[in-house]
């Protein structure tokens, strides 16, 4: 069965430092994968996606995340982070896309001022 | 509509009590899913609609819960005999689904039902 681990379940920074959100996956053939982000009491909205393709991916608010299939990963990044970016961030992972997301547990990012 | 819809955002009930959460898809999304968020536990997958398919119900953790989806839209999760171990947040997804090519893995998310069990 899939998996998904988020190595750190909670990650403080200081406001305008950089940050990644490691996440890893269990697989050995073609997947999808996802970050998503929920903020405080909201649902959780697409951060951004590979599905095929360049290996780095932009997403939105200047996170991005690169795809290494050698280390089954795809941590997610941000140069220099807002107060704003304080969220739960969950990755997810899609087998071949025919069965529904696998979550990892999530990673709580609290930017601080 | 827009999005995904969720109803009600909050419900608060008894022990033993029945509930029923419902969700409205993305139109045209032929994908449903539903999946339970408890506090430390990320989210965990209950049942999976495609289609006219079967659904997958490997997720759902015990035969208190069950789902329905009626006429490839809206669908409802109903918990009977409800237990304080059932409070959690309940989220709805929808996608478009396995004829839509690398589309169709992406879920759009709704905004949830927190379910409070007393």
């Amino acid at each position: 069965a899939q998996s998904v681990t988020q190595l750190d379940s909670q990650v403080p920074v200081f406001e305008e430092a950089p940050v990644e959100l490691r996440c890893n996956y269990s697989s050995s053939v073609s997947v999808y994968l996802f970050w998503y982000v929920q903020y405080p009491n909201q649902g959780l909205q697409l951060l951004l996606k590979y599905l095929s393709g360049s290996t780095l991916v932009k997403g939105i608010n200047g996170f991005e995340a690169e795809f290494n299939k050698s280390q089954t990963s795809f941590h997610l990044r941000k140069p220099s982070v807002h107060i704003s970016d304080t969220a739960e961030y969950f990755c997810a992972v899609s087998p071949s896309g025919n069965t529904p997301l696998v979550f990892g547990k999530g990673t709580r990012l609290s930017v601080i001022a | 509509g827009a999005g995904v819809s969720q109803s009600p955002s909050n419900k608060v009930t008894e022990k033993g009590k029945d509930v029923e959460l419902r969700c409205d898809p993305i139109s045209g999304h032929t994908a449903l899913y539903w999946y339970r968020q408890s506090l430390g536990q990320g989210l965990e997958f209950l049942i999976y609609f495609q289609g006219n398919s079967a659904p997958d119900k490997s997720g759902l953790p015990s035969d208190r819960f069950s789902a329905e989806r009626t006429g490839g839209s809206v669908s409802t999760l109903t918990i009977q005999r409800t237990q304080q171990e059932d409070s959690a947040v309940y989220l709805c997804a929808s996608s478009l689904g396995l004829d839509r090519g690398l589309g169709r893995a992406e879920a759009f998310f709704g905004q949830g039902t927190r379910l409070t069990v007393v």
